[in-house]
């Protein structure tokens, strides 16, 4: 069984500042990576796919990086609306998410 | 614009049944896998079942493997579970959740707004 982490579990940052979350796999995924984000009492929404491909309607701030087992996602300018839960997915085989990091105002 | 719309959510005893839905809406239905994926509360995000496109194909969660049953109506545009033997463990707000392709991809791009399942006594 594959096993995500991700780190760090809370980024304290102000808006305009760059954010770098990372996620590991357990063992090598290739590129099977996807990146979304959750707000309280909403469903996730897909940022990325294939650990680098906005997915529709996704901002160029946000930017996917990685293969085989690290991967990060990149939001270049903190907005107001990108203070949220960010989910790495593995979608081989069996899907499964990381624990998630929160991105929270400093 | 895509939408999905869970229901069937409720309290349950352990070792009861539960039938959830998932009414789909703009696009074609008929040409994509459909999942359920399930958040315990204040917890994250586990994928629960998967069913291809024309619903020969079903997968299944190792947690819930032999107890829910996923299928689908692609006349009716619906994606259902049938949750049985429910234990305690199967509280979660349940998403229903379209795959990005044809095929079975796991990329999730359009989801419901979830459906809540509590099991207890």
């Amino acid at each position: 069984e594959i096993v995500l982490t991700q780190s760090p579990a809370t980024l304290s940052l102000s808006p305009g500042e760059r954010a770098t979350l990372s996620c590991r796999a357990s063992q090598s995924v290739g590129s099977s990576i996807a990146w979304y984000q959750q707000k309280p009492g909403q469903a996730p929404r897909l940022l990325i796919y294939g650990a680098s491909n906005r997915a529709t309607g996704i901002p160029a701030r946000f930017s996917g990086s990685g293969s085989g087992t690290d991967f990060t996602l990149t939001i270049s300018s903190l907005e107001p609306a990108d203070f949220a839960l960010y989910y790495c997915q593995l979608s081989a085989n069996w899907p499964t998410f990381g624990p998630g990091t929160t991105v929270d105002i400093k | 614009e895509v939408q999905l719309v869970e229901s069937g959510g409720a309290l349950a005893q352990p070792g009861g049944s539960l039938r959830l839905s998932c009414a789909a809406s703009g696009f074609t239905f008929n040409k994509y896998a459909m999942s359920w994926v399930r958040q315990a509360p204040g917890k994250g995000l586990e994928w629960v079942s998967a069913i291809s496109n024309s619903g020969g194909f079903t997968y299944y969660a190792d947690s819930v493997k032999g107890r829910f049953s996923i299928s689908r109506d692609n006349s009716k545009n619906t994606v259902s579970l049938q949750m049985d033997s429910l234990r305690a463990e199967d509280t979660a707000v349940y998403f229903c959740a379209k795959d990005s392709y044809g095929g079975i991809s796991y990329y999730f791009d359009s989801w419901g707004q979830g459906t809540l399942v509590a099991v207890s006594s």
